[in-house]
């Protein structure tokens, strides 16, 4: 079945320690989102790639970054964890921007 | 402003009542997509219905159906003859174009978590 992959379902980091989660998809779609979000909110969009297009949030910290290296993967490298940064990490992909939006099982990150 | 409201921050209900779940929009738009999504507690998003601006019919898939009216920019969800395995947040939202080069982007409500009680 095609599918929004997520690697790792959890991950344990220690403040400050960079941490890379990644997604992959099966669909062949041509946008990759990366979403954050926080217990009991709505997701909130980090940046999403148009292809290679890279379009980046404006209130996104710096301290997010992203990397989609082909059509079927995308990273989010979290370069100085806080605690503040705990949260569950939604990757998704669509066809086009109008398009509807598949989410993967997400990545519940913790940070001690 | 918010765009996209969902007034009812919880909703509690017996297995097989109905249920309504409320999304008012506001947009300048002419051209939008309204999406529903449904969040277990295993977090996963899933998707349950996209709607553009210019199909106002109502849907019904199996036990849900939709509501769309423009002229209230509302988009209901109605669960009928609800079970405990519909017990989740649901996410209304609208896609609609933001800046330039037909970037649309999704804009969330806050949820509703809908509880279903054996």
């Amino acid at each position: 079945d095609a599918m929004v992959i997520q690697n790792p379902r959890y991950q344990v980091t220690q403040f400050g320690k960079p941490v890379t989660l990644s997604c992959s998809q099966t669909l062949n779609h041509n946008v990759m989102y990366w979403y954050q979000q926080k217990s009991s909110q709505a997701p909130k969009l980090l940046f999403h790639y148009y292809d290679k297009d890279f379009n980046n949030e404006a209130d996104t910290p710096d301290n997010f970054q992203s990397r989609r290296p082909n059509t079927s993967f995308c990273f989010l490298d979290i370069r100085s964890p806080g605690l503040g940064d705990a949260a569950m990490y939604l990757c998704a992909t669509s066809m086009g921007s109008t398009d509807t939006q598949y989410f993967g099982p997400g990545t519940r990150l913790t940070v001690l | 402003a918010q765009k996209v409201t969902q007034a009812q921050t919880e909703i509690s209900v017996v297995e097989k009542e109905d249920v309504t779940l409320d999304c008012v929009y506001e947009t300048r738009d002419t051209t939008y997509y309204l999406f529903w999504y449904k969040q277990p507690p295993s977090g996963e998003l899933v998707f349950l219905i996209r709607r553009n601006s210019f199909d106002e019919q109502n849907e019904i898939s199996g036990r849900y159906s939709w509501n769309f009216q423009k002229s209230t920019s509302s988009f209901n969800f109605t669960i009928t003859a609800s079970q405990v395995v519909d017990s989740a947040v649901y996410f209304c939202a609208l896609s609609e174009e933001v800046g330039v080069d037909s970037n649309y982007q999704l804009i969330w409500g806050a949820g509703t978590k809908l509880i279903i009680k054996p």
